[in-house]
């Protein structure tokens, strides 16, 4: 168990809808990665947050957007889905960004019909 | 556009028997190498990280190696059991703009 809890474990929406998927960080973690996971391939980073601030970001288009809060957690949002956005979304709380240990939560698994 | 390759793909080895695979990365503005160790149903848990040419890092029966001038790290499992099975990650950070590039992973199946 890592303390990094996601939610929800499991959603379909329908393109076009938006969504917001929650991670709370390991505690005394101030730092959290995104990543889309498709099917046969590895993680793809989405961003970071760093004590609030957005810390670096892949190449994803502008309807991914997030926020981090005062207690660490964070929120991915994504407006206007598309089938293509149908992956495993992987939240990681660190120590601090760089060369640190990623703690994985288990993710959610997003359905786009 | 920075590339992170793993090999093999998957990996069938007899319970007992002992195994390695390769991440290839980058041998350029090298900042630092992940390891993570990802079972079905479970979190991806973290194995290593390396950030020195040369670095040897070991836990229970698993070790890596690094070489940053070549851009190749091994992970070797000694003696595998049922409970290795999963699949095996690699990352690496450039220039510490701390985005990990993730390789597609070495799935690994131990036959008892």
């Amino acid at each position: 168990e890592t303390g990094v809890t996601q939610s929800p474990t499991h959603l379909i929406k329908t393109r076009g809808q938006q969504v917001t998927l929650r991670c709370s960080s390991q505690s005394g973690h101030n730092t959290v990665s995104w990543y889309q996971q498709a099917l046969g391939q590895g993680p793809q980073f989405i961003f970071q947050y760093y004590r609030e601030e957005e810390n670096g970001r892949g190449n994803f288009p502008p309807r991914f957007s997030g926020l981090q809060f005062p207690n660490y957690s964070s929120e991915l949002n994504v407006n206007a889905l598309e089938l293509d956005d149908s992956a495993l979304y992987l939240c990681a709380s660190s120590q601090s960004p760089g060369n640190e240990k990623l703690f994985f939560g288990s993710g959610t698994q997003l359905s786009v019909l | 556009i920075l590339n992170v390759e793993q090999s093999p793909q998957s990996l069938h080895v007899q319970e007992g028997d002992s195994t390695n695979f390769t991440c290839s990365f980058p041998s350029s503005n090298f900042y630092a190498l992940h390891w993570y160790r990802w079972e079905t149903a479970k979190s991806p848990e973290a194995l290593f990280v390396m950030t020195l040419n040369g670095d040897e890092k070991k836990k229970g029966r698993i070790s890596a190696t690094l070489n940053t001038k070549e851009g190749y790290s091994y992970l070797y499992i000694k003696g595998s059991q049922p409970e290795d099975s999963a699949t095996y990650l690699c990352a690496f950070i450039a220039d510490s703009n701390y985005q990990l590039i993730w390789g597609a992973g070495t799935k690994l199946i131990i036959k008892p």
